[in-house]
């Protein structure tokens, strides 16, 4: 079955630094998707960025970016020069082709609470 | 171009009674997904839906939750006799007709008194 690790309840970063929020992923399907979403104190899902698993380079969105390992089936999330509006959950999810085809489930982390101190 | 909406954005229902959860999927979009995330978890799938059919409801619990997307009109999540163990965020998101790509509403905040 498929499944998504993160194994960080919560992480703090000092402003302006970067900071790497860890997933790991387990599927045994060769074709496959990671997300990452920000979900703020207002409870809204914000994509922040999506990797591939066939795309050959990591994935970048601005100060986001993704270090995807294959052979480690781990897609951490790399945010630089953290800004305090960063403060907020932080769900990896990835990708679950419907049973009946042409549609996608998603399957999500518990989450990592992100705080920026100033 | 409207996104996904939501309504209500917070709903307080006594137990027992019937809660109505509405989804408007951003316009092209003729698929629906329905997420429920319980506190301090991630979002877990309940059901998928096109237009008048349940594609794939197996995240929905068996009893009391019912889910429909008539041809005219929002998605409707339908959670009967509700109890307390209900009170969550439930989410909705829609694709368009490929299925590939999603857009969240921003969420109704049930809570069961």
């Amino acid at each position: 079955a498929q499944k998504i690790t993160q194994t960080q309840p919560g992480m703090f970063v000092q402003e302006k630094e970067a900071v790497t929020l860890d997933c790991t992923y387990d599927t045994s399907d060769p074709s496959y998707g990671l997300f990452w979403y920000k979900q703020p104190s207002s409870g809204e899902m914000i994509f922040l960025i999506y990797q591939g698993s066939y795309d050959q380079q990591n994935a970048t969105e601005g100060r986001y970016s993704l270090n995807f390992q294959k052979a480690r089936k781990s897609a951490n999330l790399v945010i630089s020069a953290s800004q305090l509006g960063d403060s907020a959950m932080y769900f990896c999810a990835m990708r679950e082709l419907g049973q009946a085809g042409g549609y996608n489930k998603l399957i999500f982390g518990a989450g990592t609470r992100l705080a920026v101190h100033p | 171009n409207a996104g996904v909406m939501q309504n209500p954005r917070h709903l307080v229902r006594r137990r027992g009674q019937e809660a109505r959860l509405r989804c408007s999927p951003m316009k092209g979009h003729s698929h629906v997904y329905w997420y429920r995330q319980l506190p301090e978890e991630g979002l877990k799938f309940m059901v998928y839906l096109q237009k008048e059919n349940i594609i794939d409801e197996s995240g929905m619990p068996k009893e009391r939750f019912s889910a429909e997307f008539p041809k005219e009109g929002p998605s409707i999540l339908r959670i009967q006799q509700v109890v307390r163990g209900d009170s969550a965020a439930y989410f909705c998101a829609s694709s368009p007709p490929t299925g590939v790509g999603y857009t969240f509403g921003s969420g109704t905040r049930l809570t069961v008194v």
